[in-house]
């Protein structure tokens, strides 16, 4: 079975700074990926940076990073100069073989002025 | 590329009627749909996969009697819930892959459909 979690239900950033959202997880299975989504007021998912686990260098898109830990089984989420647009839900999310995504109970981010 | 549209994007049905969303991938084919559910400020729940051509795969608690999905083709899924009730009042979101399992695992996500059951 496949479980993800993030501990932290809202976390609050002013614009221009760093934000880290975390996320753990757990899988028997050795191939997975990972992922975080954001879903903002409008509820329309929004593929935000993947990871495979077979890759050790963490992977970035622009302000977005991860830190993928993968024997400790974390996958945090960073971002940079943060913006009044990145405010949203932010969700963790793992597959596998089955490509059935498994997410966890989202982070909540407010970007401040 | 890789949009996925549903409809309605919003439905309003008195209990006991049957209500039918429909998934569609606009330019790519999906051999594989995903059902999602989510309630006002929690995570999606994944309800069933669907492939084309097959029975849907239903996850554990889904009553696949009363979430009938059908993949008819490989653009287009449909959820029908039967005979609804208030408590069937939820968020579904459809989600879309391309390619087969194995390799690119991404899913392409509608925009999900607001159902409200009076």
């Amino acid at each position: 079975a496949q479980t993800v979690t993030q501990s932290q239900p809202e976390m609050s950033v002013q614009e221009a700074e760093t934000v880290t959202l975390s996320c753990t997880y757990d899988t028997s299975e050795s191939d997975y990926y990972l992922f975080w989504y954001k879903q903002p007021p409008s509820r329309q998912m929004i593929l935000v940076i993947r990871q495979e686990a077979y890759k050790q260098q963490n992977a970035t898109e622009n302000r977005f990073s991860v830190n993928f830990q993968k024997a400790a089984k974390s996958f945090s989420l960073k971002i940079s100069d943060s913006q009044l647009g990145d405010a949203a839900m932010y969700f963790c999310a793992q597959t596998g073989t089955a490509s059935k995504l498994t997410f966890g109970t989202g982070t909540r981010l407010q970007v401040t002025l | 590329g890789a949009v996925v549209s549903q409809h309605p994007s919003w439905v309003i049905c008195k209990s006991g009627t049957s209500v039918k969303i429909e998934c569609r991938s606009l330019d790519f084919q999906a051999t594989t749909m995903f059902w999602y559910r989510q309630f006002p400020k929690q995570s999606l729940m994944l309800m069933a996969t669907s492939n084309e051509g097959s029975k849907a795969t239903y996850e554990q608690g889904v009553e696949k009697d009363k979430f009938l999905i059908n993949h008819a083709s490989l653009t287009l899924s449909t959820l029908t819930v039967t005979s609804a009730h208030p408590e069937d009042s939820s968020f579904y979101i459809c989600s879309a892959r391309k390619g087969t399992s194995g390799g690119d695992n991404e899913q392409f996500f509608g925009p999900g459909t607001r159902l409200t059951v009076l």
